[in-house]
């Protein structure tokens, strides 16, 4: 089956501070990734749809300058949550498909973000 | 516009059978099922594309409705394994783009 990694699984910083991650298909290339922001006992919410070479395109709310998305190869997805604050803590996930929405994902194992 | 997952929580004894229906109040283009572990990220299950569409994989299968309005989620003699969220997740129109929208879960027990 279609692998997809996240790195890294867990990161612990101080409120001001930038975290990059990193969001890999390890045995396909992806023409889309989804970034989920999911927090306790709550469903997976999508924050942007990233598709590889043109820009990100956010969800209602999600601010693009604070969540940074680079997608600069089918196998790569970065996402950087800039001057993080701790209501940033999330559990934060990404999915990778072939194509379109309509094509299975395949999710990382997610990054635990936690904003000190 | 999220779905909506019902029953929100299930607790069984390992062999009984469980459903977990998911439902909109507009058709649908698809109906993905996921079930994710704590502290896990989600694991795809199955898609339905297809009104009246069955599928199924050993004693986890899944129905969905000719109007594409509702999709079941059905595990027979559940096994300890089962236990988890299971998320249904439909595909939406915005924007121009596709996305999956999740619905709030439905947490599954099952117990010796």
């Amino acid at each position: 089956g279609a692998v997809v990694s996240q790195h890294p699984s867990r990161v612990i910083c101080k409120s001001g501070t930038s975290v990059k991650i990193e969001c890999r298909s390890l045995d396909f290339q992806a023409t889309t990734m989804f970034w989920y922001r999911q927090f306790p006992k709550q469903s997976l919410m999508l924050m942007a749809t990233s598709n590889e070479g043109s820009k990100a395109t956010y969800e209602q709310g999600v601010e693009k300058d604070k969540f940074l998305i680079n997608h600069a190869s089918l196998t790569l997805s970065t996402l950087t949550v800039t001057s993080a604050h701790p209501e940033d803590s999330s559990f934060y996930i990404c999915s990778a498909s072939l194509g379109t929405a309509q094509e299975t994902q395949y999710f990382g194992p997610g990054t635990r973000l936690l904003v000190l | 516009q999220q779905p909506v997952q019902s029953p929100q929580a299930v607790i069984l004894r390992e062999g009984e059978d469980a459903v977990i229906n998911c439902s909109s109040s507009k058709a649908l283009y698809s109906v993905h099922w996921y079930r994710q572990k704590h502290g896990e990220a989600p694991v795809f299950l199955m898609i339905l594309l297809k009104g009246g569409e069955q599928k199924g994989h050993e004693k986890i299968s899944a129905s969905f409705n000719e109007k594409k309005q509702q999709s079941s989620l059905y595990l027979t003699a559940s096994q300890l394994s089962y236990s988890g969220t299971y998320f249904c997740g439909t595909e939406m129109m915005q924007g121009g783009s596709e996305k999956l929208v999740f619905g709030k879960g439905t947490k599954l027990t099952v117990n010796p």
